[in-house]
């Protein structure tokens, strides 16, 4: 089992919907958990950076921590084409990187 | 956010031929730089962390001697790809952390694409 699971996609969905990405993890150990977006050929570029349970905001994006469940979301509210990229999810034992792994990405593709 | 460069953003090479690639921190001291490896449609798989001034850490089966990783001044740190192989092309991308910085402020570069012929 890998240590956190993204389903790959590719994820195709119409200008405006709401979007929702996940992953999985088996280490309860990892106590902080990011989301990253990286465009075709660039470096990820953070957009989540949460630490406890529950739910975190930012604008159109949500990010939601269960874990009692090792499950992590991000929503997406009214997508848009530019948000067409690869999203990955990561995470760490510690707030200074320890075992700071990254999922494997989910491709979203947001059609006008 | 902070900038995070990296040079070149694309190298073609033959194989057996050294490649350098370069990242830099533009706009703060980067005490702690890492380097990352992404084949296509994989993530991220962490290469090696580097302290400025102290030897790299690597991960569990990267090579030290084929990767030479030197961090020698707070804004630059190279990669070595020593004596390239066809299965070393891949998509190379550093990042980088200030002095007791924590995780959301590590910033990625843009990344450097090899390409071994």
């Amino acid at each position: 089992q890998k240590e956190v699971e993204q389903d790959p996609g590719p994820l195709s969905v119409p200008e405006g919907a709401i979007v929702s990405l996940n992953c999985t993890y088996s280490n309860s150990a990892f106590q902080y958990f990011m989301w990253y977006r990286q465009y075709s050929r660039k470096g990820p570029e953070l957009l989540m950076y949460t630490y406890s349970s529950g739910n975190k905001e930012d604008g159109r994006f949500t990010a939601q921590v269960d874990k009692s469940s090792k499950y992590i979301s991000l929503f997406i509210r009214d997508s848009q084409p530019s948000d067409s990229a690869t999203y990955l999810c990561a995470m760490s034992r510690d707030n200074y990187g320890q075992n700071f792994v990254f999922g494997p990405g989910t491709r979203l593709s947001v059609l006008p | 956010g902070a900038v995070v460069s990296q040079h070149p953003s694309r190298v073609i090479c033959k194989s057996g031929t050294s490649v350098k690639i370069e990242c830099r921190s533009l706009d703060f001291q980067a005490t702690t730089m890492f380097w990352y490896r992404q084949f296509p449609k994989q993530s991220l798989m962490l290469m090696a962390t580097s302290n400025e001034g102290s030897k790299a850490t690597y991960e569990q089966g990267v090579e030290k001697d084929k990767f030479l990783i030197n961090h020698a001044s707070l804004t630059l740190s190279t990669l070595t790809v020593t004596s390239a192989h066809p299965e070393d092309s891949s998509f190379y991308i550093c990042s980088a952390r200030g002095l007791g910085q924590g995780q959301e402020t590590q910033y990625f570069g843009p990344g450097t694409r090899l390409l071994v012929l």
